[in-house]
C-alpha cells in the first residue's frame, strides 16, 4: 500500500501570498497523482491530474509539480476563495489512497 | 454536464444494513471506471470501492471487504453500495467518485452507524 504523507495540516495565508502543499509518497508512483479542493457544502473540485497538467477550467494560479515520489502543489498569489481543504489521491495502485489533507485559512 | 447524486445513507444501528446509490448524468457509467469514496467526521478520505467500466474487475478495501459489495446498473446509468454488517466505524459521508483518476464527485450521503 502507498502511503501519502501530505504537509502541512494546517496554513495560513494571506492573499497575494505564494502557498505550497507537499505530498509524498512511500514508494515510487510515477505521476499518477492527482490534487483536489474540498469546500463545506460544495463538490469536490478537480485541481491537478497526472501531477502536473492543469484541469481545464482552473485558474491558472494553481500548478502542480514533482514525479516519482515528491509532489508539490502551489497557489500563486492566493485569493480569499482559495479558502478550503486540499488533498492528494495516488491512483497508481491500489487500494488508492489519500493524503490527510491541509487546511488553507486566508486572513 | 456531469453529475453524481448519492442517496440512501442515513442512521443504522451496528449490524445493520444500508444500500447507498449514486445515479449518473450527463455521461454513461458504461464507459466508466467508478469508486465509492468515504471520509468519515474529523478525518481524512479513505478509498471504498472500485469498478471496472465493464463491472469484470472490482476492488476492495481491506476494512470493508466481506462486508461492502459495489454494483452498477447501466441501464439506470446508477452505481450502488450494498454495506452489510456494518459497525460504529463505518459512518461517515460516502461519496461517489467518477474514474481512478476521480475526475468527478458527488456531494456524498452521510451515513451513521450508532445504538
Amino acid at each position: 500500500e502507498t502511503t501519502l504523507t501530505q504537509s502541512p495540516a494546517f496554513m495560513s495565508a494571506t492573499p497575494g501570498d505564494k502557498v505550497n502543499i507537499s505530498c509524498k509518497a512511500s514508494q515510487d508512483i510515477d505521476d499518477d497523482l492527482n490534487w483536489y479542493q474540498q469546500k463545506p457544502g460544495d463538490t469536490t473540485i478537480f485541481l491537478i491530474q497526472e501531477a502536473t497538467t492543469l484541469v481545464p477550467g482552473i485558474p491558472p494560479r494553481f500548478s502542480g509539480s514533482g514525479y516519482g515520489t515528491d509532489f508539490t502543489l502551489t497557489i500563486n498569489n492566493i485569493q480569499s476563495e482559495d479558502a478550503a481543504y486540499y488533498f492528494c489521491l495516488q491512483h497508481d495502485n491500489f487500494p488508492l489512497t489519500f493524503g490527510q489533507g491541509t487546511k488553507v485559512e486566508i486572513k | 454536464e456531469v453529475h453524481l447524486v448519492e442517496s440512501g445513507g442515513g442512521l443504522v444501528q451496528p449490524g445493520g444494513s444500508l444500500r447507498l446509490s449514486c445515479a449518473a448524468s450527463g455521461f454513461t457509467l458504461r464507459s466508466y471506471e467508478m469508486n465509492w469514496v468515504r471520509q468519515a467526521p474529523g478525518k481524512g478520505l479513505e478509498w471504498v470501492s472500485y469498478i471496472s467500466s465493464s463491472g469484470s474487475v472490482i476492488h476492495y478495501a481491506d476494512s470493508v471487504k466481506g462486508r461492502f459489495t459495489i454494483s452498477k446498473d447501466t441501464a439506470k446509468n446508477s452505481l450502488f453500495l450494498q454495506m452489510n454488517s456494518l459497525r460504529a466505524d463505518d459512518t461517515a459521508v460516502y461519496y461517489c467518485v467518477r474514474g481512478v483518476a476521480g475526475d468527478y464527485w458527488g456531494q456524498g450521503t452521510l451515513v451513521t452507524v450508532s445504538s
